[in-house]
């Protein structure tokens, strides 16, 4: 079975500064996907980033970026411009390729991004 | 984003009681899954659908049934709750047709706390 591990329960960064979120990943599977999912006090699961295994590049969509070492076993999201808006639970996730939609996601145990005015 | 909507958003029940939570999604999906949330524990499947009548167990199903009768419902009971199932639930879908981005969509969540 597949292992999501999150190594920061808690981190806080100062508003307009950078911050990175580690995640790292257990698997014998070469195709997956691999994401970030950001969880504000509203409780809404809102999809930050996304990236395939099979791509060597790493997947950015605004702010936001991911390092994605697939040796290493290693999907980091990095913010830059942290906004009050960024502050939230954050959850990586990881889906297999080869099991159509069975399984769904698994998690993370999230890191608490706290952001600093 | 899928329309999903769950219900009831939160419900607040004894020890002992059934509890069904409903999710109601407009978008098609074929798979449908059950989640729970729980600090220090992240997102737990609980059971997923594949389809009309198809329906497997996740990683934390013991004392949880599901039925899905229909595309657009999939019901989670608690034949007995217990405070142990004191919990935010998740209902997500997924559909592997569109372009296959293979994300999840999930709906706003149901808070239950049992007495």
């Amino acid at each position: 079975a597949q292992t999501v591990t999150q190594s920061q329960p808690e981190m806080s960064v100062q508003e307009a500064e950078t911050v990175t979120l580690s995640c790292t990943y257990d698997t014998s599977e070469s195709d997956y996907y691999l994401f970030w999912y950001k969880q504000p006090p509203s409780r809404q699961m809102i999809l930050v980033i996304r990236q395939e295994a099979y791509k060597q590049q790493n997947a950015t969509e605004n702010r936001f970026s991911v390092n994605f070492q697939k040796a290493a076993k290693s999907f980091s999201l990095k913010i830059s411009d942290s906004q009050l808006g960024d502050a939230a639970m954050y959850f990586c996730a990881y889906r297999s390729a080869n099991r159509g939609g069975a399984d769904g996601l698994t998690f993370g145990k999230g890191t608490h991004l706290i952001i600093q005015p | 984003d899928a329309g999903i909507t769950q219900s009831p958003r939160h419900k607040v029940t004894e020890t002992g009681t059934p509890v069904t939570l409903r999710c109601h999604q407009t978008e098609n999906h074929r798979y449908m899954y059950w989640y729970r949330q729980d600090p220090g524990h992240g997102l737990r499947l609980i059971h997923y659908s594949y389809g009309v009548k198809d329906t497997d167990k996740g990683e934390v199903s013991d004392g949880y049934s599901v039925s899905r009768s229909k595309t657009e419902d999939f019901l989670l009971t608690l034949e007995s709750a217990t405070s142990s199932q004191t919990s935010v639930y998740f209902c997500a879908t997924f559909e592997m047709d569109r372009g296959y981005t293979g994300e999840l969509f999930f709906g706003e969540g149901s808070r239950l706390t049992v007495l």
